[in-house]
């Protein structure tokens, strides 16, 4: 059974960069050609899409934060990263990775649990 | 970006009721379109996929149809584990988006 698991710091300073990895377990990453995503939640809130990092290493991101954001993929780790940076109290949210599956729906069929990242001084 | 509208936002339902959420998206996006189920505290699951495609391990009352831009999920006779939020999203341009959320209340 595939497992995501988020990690990383749950309280960044205003201006700072947020990191996060996702660690994958129960299956390779490099496996098939599935993608992986990141997506986000602020408390209260709908859910956001952030970026993919496609089974090639290549990468999509929201035009809203494309120019703070950067995902990345360690496939010897079998992980993938997650860093915003410049980040203000609006980056407040729970943030989740998930794997893409491919196909008509490029559906999202696992996901992490999600980790809450607090913005605050 | 293409918009998303989910209808109603919220709804109260009685055990055994049939149950439509419908989803509209400002331009056409074939049958690309998901559904997920979102319990409070926990990460989204995977209802729905390619508009009408049922994901492994999903119950059978849950049901969607539609294509282009107009969408429905159905749960045929609701049950107790069904109240949640439901979220309509689409993945036919970047950026992916989601609708709103309908949430699903006890009557």
């Amino acid at each position: 059974q595939l497992q995501l698991q988020e990690s990383g710091s749950g309280l960044v300073k205003p201006s700072q960069t947020l990191s996060l990895t996702c660690a994958v377990s129960g299956g390779s990453i490099n496996s098939g050609h599935y993608s992986w995503t990141w997506i986000r939640q602020p408390p209260g809130k709908g859910l956001e899409w952030i970026g993919y990092v496609y089974h090639s290493g290549n990468t999509d991101y929201n035009p809203s934060l494309k120019s703070r954001v950067t995902i990345s993929v360690d496939w010897s780790k079998n992980q993938f990263s997650l860093r915003l940076s410049s980040v203000t109290a609006a980056d407040t949210a729970v943030y989740y990775c998930a794997r893409v599956f491919p196909g008509g729906g490029s559906q999202l069929d696992y996901w992490g649990q999600g980790t809450l990242v607090t913005v605050s001084s | 970006d293409i918009q998303m509208t989910q209808s109603p936002s919220s709804l109260s339902a009685s055990l055994g009721d049939r149950v439509t959420i419908t989803c509209r998206t400002s331009q056409r996006v074939g049958n690309s379109l998901n559904w997920y189920q979102q319990k409070l505290g926990k990460a989204p699951k995977l209802l729905i996929y390619a508009a009408s495609s049922l994901q492994s391990g999903v119950p059978s009352r849950f049901s969607g149809s539609g294509s282009g831009t107009d969408f429905s999920l159905t749960i045929s006779s609701l049950q107790p584990e069904d109240f949640a939020t439901y979220y309509c999203q689409q993945t036919y341009t970047i950026p992916p988006s989601f609708g709103q959320g309908t949430t699903v209340e006890i009557k």
